[in-house]
């Protein structure tokens, strides 16, 4: 089974601040993706990213794929309490013909006002 | 709103006992995914079915079963319940196989929040 840690577990931080989560793997991934889940609720897809090094910005968000697509960044400008959410990872290899997803147990972020 | 909805939202139930959950992929979508979400485990893939076959397996215990009807719904049975199978189990659905890659986008359910007592 190929892992995929994130870093960190928990972030709380205030309005305004910036921040970068990690997710980070031994093994080569084909795709990586990041969602944001809300309490209640299931996962959101926020970006794909396929192609070592790309760097992908969604707003305030820019997402960043390792040169050996091993490993990713998300990092976040001037959070918003809107940001608050746990943030997972998603990496997926190929198995039998298919392309399983491999979720990080996530990173917990909390922005206060 | 995804387009993905799951039933029941909440279930509590005995161990032993046999349960089943119920989704319903967004309209068009031919796959269907389901995960379990533990507080100690994170989201873990169950299975994939595609138009009705199964197209992948991840950790589904042998005690968990699924299926996809014709309509496209999907059920994921669980039986001899034990204390640690108490999760989330989210669906997710997207329109192709996953066999081709990158990944497909998934859109997912609200989730079905089990307890076992």
């Amino acid at each position: 089974t190929q892992l995929l840690e994130q870093s960190p577990q928990f972030l709380s931080i205030q309005e305004g601040e910036n921040l970068t989560v990690y997710c980070n793997s031994s093994s080569v991934f084909s795709s990586l993706q990041w969602y944001r889940q809300e309490p209640g609720e299931g996962p959101v897809l926020l970006v794909t990213v396929v192609t070592g090094g790309e760097v992908k910005k969604l707003k305030r968000l820019t997402f960043q794929f390792g040169d050996a697509r091993k490993d990713s960044s998300l990092h976040i400008t001037a959070a918003q309490t809107g940001d608050t959410g746990l943030y997972l990872c998603a990496g997926e290899s190929a198995s039998g013909g298919s392309y399983i997803p491999t979720f990080g147990r996530g990173t917990s972020l909390i922005v206060h006002p | 709103d995804s387009g993905v909805t799951q039933t029941p939202k909440h279930l509590i139930t005995a161990t032993g006992q046999r349960v089943t959950l119920r989704c319903s992929p967004r309209s068009g979508d031919l796959s269907v995914y389901w995960y379990q979400q533990s507080l100690d485990q994170g989201l873990q893939f169950l299975i994939q079915y595609y138009n009705g076959e199964e197209r992948a397996k991840g950790n589904i215990l042998e005690r968990f079963s699924a299926q996809q009807f014709p309509d496209l719904h999907s059920e994921l049975n669980l039986s001899s319940l034990e204390l640690g199978d108490s999760a989330l189990y989210f669906c997710a659905s997207s329109v192709a196989s996953g066999t081709s890659g990158p990944a497909e986008t998934q859109y997912f359910g609200p989730g079905t929040r089990l307890l076992v007592l």
